[in-house]
């Protein structure tokens, strides 16, 4: 079983939608959970990093960390065609120093 | 807004020949990343740079890959005798001493094409 799980998509959804992006993983030991989103061609860009379990809210996306069922979700409301890019999410367990990343999924926002 | 920035953004080599890639962290961070990310395929993290010392290294880190700050901006990473699973995009990252290990900045990348 792989560490982190990440459908690779492509999402395709129309503007205006909300969007649901996930990953599932297997270590307990991670701890600190992150959303990245990449552009075609691009370095990936931190959009969001949460600690532990819970909700996390930054202006249109939320990122929601269930400790107990291994999963995370970063939800994006009223999806732009902006927001077309892969979404990757990466953890780490606390006191390592490397991200364990997921492959990625790649959204499509349709005008 | 400070950025990581990367040159080349495309090296082309051959096989066996040594390539440098070259990296300017955020001026004022102390944390430097090395990542690669094969086409296709998930970014995997090759080694982590503190204090002119490397802090961690993955497995694929291995002898052929050495990484250096040779002055107080560059941050290179270097492969003594490419090979064609070389070939990926090498993207450098950087954080600064208050910010957490989760907020590293990443530069645009260099695809480096392995023949």
């Amino acid at each position: 079983q792989k560490e982190v799980e990440q459908d690779p998509g492509p999402l395709s959804v129309p503007e205006g939608a909300i969007v649901s992006l996930n990953c599932t993983y297997s270590n307990s030991a991670f701890q600190y959970f992150m959303w990245y989103r990449q552009y075609s061609r691009k370095g990936p860009e931190l959009l969001m990093y949460t600690y532990s379990s819970g909700n996390k809210e930054d202006g249109r996306f939320t990122a929601q960390v269930d400790k107990s069922s291994k999963y995370i979700s970063l939800f994006i409301r009223d999806s732009q065609p902006s927001d077309s890019a892969t979404y990757l999410c990466a953890m780490k367990p606390a006191g390592n120093y490397q991200l364990i990343w997921g492959a990625g999924t790649k959204l499509i926002i349709k005008p | 807004e400070p950025e990581v920035t990367q040159t080349p953004s495309h090296q082309v080599t051959q096989m066996g020949q040594e390539v440098i890639l070259r990296c300017v962290p955020i001026s004022n961070h102390l944390y430097f990343y090395w990542y690669r990310q094969i086409l296709g395929q998930k970014v995997e993290f090759l080694v982590s740079f503190y204090n002119n010392e490397i802090s961690e290294k993955s497995e694929i880190f291995d002898d052929q890959f050495s990484v250096e700050r040779p002055d107080g901006s560059n941050f290179t990473l270097k492969i003594r005798s490419t090979k064609l699973e070389d070939s990926a995009m090498y993207f450098c990252a950087s954080r600064g001493a208050s910010g957490t290990y989760n907020e590293q900045f990443f530069g645009p990348g260099t695809r480096l094409t392995v023949l």
